[in-house]
């Protein structure tokens, strides 16, 4: 079975620009979940989506937003990017049935200049 | 509230050597605890998951875990350390609705010849 897939793998953006990522989840998951990555703050929760709902949330801005289409793949978008933006965005899926156990694509590595 | 706290930021062993990874948890209710293992520039790897059925779990790469509710502990170990196993580590905790993982700072492993 193909792993959770994530593009692009590599991305430089300019402060006030906008980024979209992707991230195909293992096939037959129906849960995306979106965490941030940063050397200050760690690993951090972005927002989960199951069968295109949100089902939570992290405490990010309203800059942050995501979606879940009906094949499962999920986008998350950062509108007006700060430098603080730069890190390592990681997609993890998972069935969503309960506390079953999430698995994680390679990330994309985002750098805001 | 749910966290998990990583005693140690980095550790350093020899080959051959026992390795030992201290994690401490915080949960109301039961806890679902997850190591994950993270290489450089890659996403996380699951290791092993602790979900109330056996206290002590065995993961992948020879390494397993002890839950004690007396001490709220999961700490990972493995009895030989091989170079491959430098990366971070980390250790987490599933949120009570089963939608976002709550991960420790990380530890680093190191191991010399």
């Amino acid at each position: 079975k193909a792993g959770v897939t994530q593009t692009p793998r590599y991305l430089i953006k300019t402060r006030g620009q906008q980024v979209t990522l992707s991230c195909s989840p293992i096939s037959g998951h129906r849960s995306v979940s979106w965490y941030q990555q940063t050397p200050g703050q760690g690993l951090q929760f972005l927002f989960e989506y199951f069968s295109e709902t949100q089902r939570n949330k992290g405490n990010f801005p309203g800059r942050f937003s995501g979606r879940q289409f009906s094949n499962s793949r999920s986008e998350m978008n950062v509108s007006t990017l700060e430098l603080g933006d730069s890190a390592l965005y990681l997609c993890a899926s998972s069935l969503g049935q309960g506390k079953d156990e999430q698995y994680f694509g390679p990330g994309t590595r985002l750098t805001v200049t | 509230a749910q966290s998990v706290t990583q005693l140690g930021s980095h550790v350093s062993v020899s080959e051959g050597a026992l390795v030992l990874l201290r994690c401490n948890y915080s949960s109301s209710v039961p806890p679902y605890l997850f190591w994950y293992v993270q290489y450089p520039n890659q996403g996380l790897q699951l290791l092993l998951k602790y979900t109330s059925a056996a206290t002590l779990v065995k993961g992948i790469n020879g390494f397993e875990a002890e839950f004690k509710k007396s001490e709220t502990s999961f700490h990972l170990t493995k009895p030989s350390a091989h170079m491959s196993d430098a990366a971070e580590y980390f250790c987490a905790v599933i949120n009570q609705a089963g939608t976002a993982l709550i991960f420790g700072k990380g530890t680093t492993l190191s191991v010399s010849s």
